[in-house]
């Protein structure tokens, strides 16, 4: 079946230590995105990648950093300048950005990391 | 900027009824979409319905109908004959035609049915 995947499901991870998120997607889409999510609120846009090899800083990415060497994989490093890192993480794809504004995002079932 | 706004934290209504969840938008784009997203306590995010700016009719998709008022710049979503498994966060977002391509996110609704 084609969608995305997102691994671990739950994290924890220690003050002061680094942490990467997987996302990995089969739907052959050229952008992928990462929002955060804290308790009883709407998801910010940490970065996102219109296509492989570029990627661009959305509205928190202080604290994270990404890479996007193949088209379907888009993962997360949560790094310790991270201050607050404890958060649901959720992974999203979209396919063609040739500038339309209907293509939906699909996401992933998300990453409850945890900071202890 | 992009901005949505979702002004009820917080949603009641009973088991086969209708029920509308607000959103309004801000954009200085002509052409953008709007989203309807579901987000169940499992956590996963689930597209509802989609409105194009220049969609002349309101969007539908079997119980689930978008109230769209251009001029007022809203887009409201309906549910129609609630039913328990509708309990869940609901979010707004919208994508314009320049600059970002991601979404931008309202805060949510929480609507619980009841029996």
């Amino acid at each position: 079946d084609g969608g995305i995947t997102q691994s671990p499901k739950y994290l924890f991870r220690k003050e002061g230590q680094n942490v990467t998120l997987s996302c990995e997607q089969n739907l052959n889409h050229d952008a992928m995105y990462w929002y955060r999510q804290d308790p009883g609120q709407g998801l910010r846009l940490i970065y996102y990648s219109q296509i492989v090899n570029d990627f661009q800083k959305g509205d928190i990415a202080e604290g994270y950093s990404v890479s996007r060497e193949k088209k379907e994989s888009f993962p997360l490093t949560v790094t310790s300048a991270q201050k607050n890192p404890t958060a649901f993480y959720l992974c999203a794809s979209s396919p063609n950005l040739s500038g339309g504004v209907s293509n939906e995002q699909f996401f992933g079932p998300g990453t409850r990391l945890t900071v202890l | 900027a992009q901005k949505i706004t979702q002004t009820q934290p917080g949603m009641f209504v009973q088991e086969k009824e209708a029920v509308t969840l607000d959103c309004t938008y801000d954009t200085s784009d002509q052409s953008y979409g709007l989203f309807w997203y579901k987000q169940p306590s499992s956590g996963e995010m689930i597209f509802l319905i989609y409105q194009g700016s220049y969609d002349e009719q309101n969007a539908t998709e079997g119980r689930y109908s978008l109230n769209f008022q251009k001029a007022r710049k809203s887009a409201n979503l309906v549910i129609s004959a609630s039913q328990l498994g509708d309990s869940a966060m609901y979010f707004c977002a919208m994508r314009g035609r320049k600059g970002r391509r991601a979404l931008t996110f309202g805060s949510g609704t929480r609507l619980q049915v009841q029996p």
